[in-house]
C-alpha cells in the first residue's frame, strides 16, 4: 500500500514570496491533516479535511495560508506573502477517519520550507 | 486546557541499557494515546497506540508503553536500547474530532 506522498521534499524561498505544498494521501482515507513542525517542536495542527470539508482550522493563519481539498482526495497548502517564521517542517497525514480503526494519521514524509 | 507534556527533552543512554520516555496529557477523560518515532529528515512513524483494554501495549521495534490513568501517563519503554533507536519521539493524544496534540518531542542519543 502506498504511503502518503508529499512534494517538494525541500522548498528554499525569499520572505514575502509565494509556496505552495502537494499532499496525495493513502487511497480510500477520507480525512487529511496539515501540521507545522518548527525545529525543535512537536507538529502543530494547521487544518483538518474530512472529505473535502474543513472540520477544524483554528490554528491556520488565514492572512497568509489557505488549503484546498477540492475533490476530496490531494490536498494544497499555500502561503502567500511567506514569513521568516514560516520556516518548518510541513507534514501531512491522513487517516480512514471513522471509528477507532480510523483515528490513526499516516504521515508523509514532509516539505521542509526555509524561508531566508 | 488539553496539553501533553513530555518532560525530557534530551536522553542519553549507552546501546544495550533500558528506555523510559515520559508522557503526561491532561484531560478529563481518557484520549487515545499514541507515540511516534521521527528520524532525521523522515516523517513520523507510529511506534504504538491506546485505546482502550490492556493498560500494557506492545509496539513495533521491541517498544512497549503502559497507560497510568491515576497519573495520566503513558510511558514508553525498552528494556535494550540499540544505536538504530537514535531519533525524536513524540507522544501524542487525540481528543474531540480526531484532534491529535503532539508533546515537544524526546530527543534521543545512544551511546556506543
Amino acid at each position: 500500500e502506498a504511503g502518503v506522498a508529499q512534494s517538494p521534499r525541500y522548498k528554499i524561498i525569499e520572505k514575502r514570496q509565494s509556496v505552495a505544498f502537494w499532499c496525495n494521501p493513502i487511497s480510500g482515507h477520507a480525512t487529511l491533516y496539515w501540521y507545522q513542525q518548527i525545529l525543535g517542536q512537536g507538529p502543530k495542527l494547521l487544518i483538518q479535511f474530512q472529505n473535502n470539508g474543513v472540520v477544524d482550522d483554528s490554528q491556520l493563519p488565514k492572512d497568509r495560508f489557505s488549503a484546498e481539498r477540492l475533490k476530496g482526495v490531494d490536498s494544497t497548502l499555500k502561503i502567500q506573502p511567506a514569513k521568516l517564521e514560516d520556516s518548518a517542517v510541513y507534514l501531512c497525514a491522513s487517516s480512514l477517519g471513522w471509528r477507532e480503526e480510523g483515528i490513526e494519521q499516516f504521515f508523509g514524509p514532509g516539505t521542509r520550507l526555509t524561508v531566508l | 486546557a488539553q496539553s501533553v507534556t513530555q518532560p525530557d527533552i534530551h536522553i542519553t543512554v549507552s546501546e544495550g541499557a533500558s528506555l523510559e520516555l515520559r508522557c503526561n496529557y491532561s484531560y478529563g477523560a481518557t484520549p487515545y494515546l499514541f507515540w511516534y518515532v521521527q528520524s532525521p529528515g523522515q516523517g513520523l512513524q507510529l511506534l504504538l497506540k491506546y485505546f482502550s483494554g490492556d493498560t500494557l501495549v506492545q509496539g513495533i521495534k521491541g517498544f512497549e508503553a503502559e497507560f497510568k490513568r491515576s497519573q495520566s501517563s503513558f510511558n514508553l519503554r525498552k528494556p535494550s536500547v540499540h544505536w538504530s533507536d537514535a531519533a525524536e519521539y513524540f507522544c501524542a493524544v487525540v481528543y474531540n474530532n480526531n484532534d491529535m496534540r503532539f508533546g515537544a518531542g524526546t530527543r534521543l542519543t545512544v551511546k556506543p
